[in-house]
């Protein structure tokens, strides 16, 4: 949809073990970003990236990492995975920095 | 601290009411602020608003804001079933990013 794509769609994971989620555009913006939605906060920012290899922290991103090697991938990484983590994670990209976002259709994971 | 504040939670009208959703923010330096729908899947751009008394309408829907009072509304004339879900209002004070509100839920019934 519109160019961004998430992988995987779901996934349930056990607390203790590494997951990795990737988002992939086509639209070569420079801007991407990690985004929980979780109910009662709304959505909040883990990392963004402005560019390949440049990454900057959200407000939520203790236990988790990012990657972006080339511009249209952008992986987050929970290195061990906890139920806290348990969310709707949402990539989103933009070409300017304060362009509105277009979202992917995000993942559901599920930590037991 | 800077903070975004949707209100009402929720909200169920009768189809062809016509409902305002408001987005007050406390944040320095504003820059912009942005309306979405979302139904079941990601967020999908409605509005962006960067100056005061400007309204911006598409179809049914429009949003004006107002930089002196620091909110932004968010309007929806005969509204549609369709129409049912969370709207969300994000707010940018720092030039990377946006912050969103919590969302307000509508419900439209026939």
């Amino acid at each position: 949809d519109a160019g961004i794509t998430q992988s995987p769609r779901h996934k349930v994971t056990e607390t203790g073990t590494p997951v990795t989620l990737r988002c992939h555009q086509t639209e070569n913006h420079r801007y991407m970003y990690w985004y929980r939605q979780d109910p009662g906060h709304g959505l909040r920012l883990i990392h963004y990236s402005y560019g390949v290899k440049d990454t900057d922290k959200g407000e939520v991103s203790d236990g988790y990492s990012v990657s972006r090697s080339k511009t249209e991938d952008f992986l987050l990484t929970l290195e061990s995975a906890t139920s806290s983590q348990t969310s709707v994670y949402f990539c989103a990209i933009s070409a300017e920095r304060d362009y509105g976002y277009t979202f992917g259709s995000g993942t559901r994971l599920t930590v037991v | 601290e800077d903070k975004v504040v949707q209100s009402p939670l929720s909200l169920v009208v009768h189809e062809g009411d016509t409902v305002t959703l408001n987005c007050s923010y406390e944040v320095t330096n504003f820059r912009s602020l942005l309306w979405y729908k979302q139904e079941k899947k990601a967020p999908t751009f409605l509005f962006m608003l960067t100056s005061s008394g400007i309204e911006k309408k598409s179809g049914r829907l429009s949003s004006i804001l107002d930089k002196k009072e620091l909110f932004s509304i968010l309007n929806i004339t005969a509204t549609q079933t369709g129409d049912s879900a969370i709207y969300l209002c994000a707010v940018d004070f720092t030039g990377n990013q946006f912050y969103f509100g919590t969302g307000t839920s509508l419900t439209v019934i026939p």
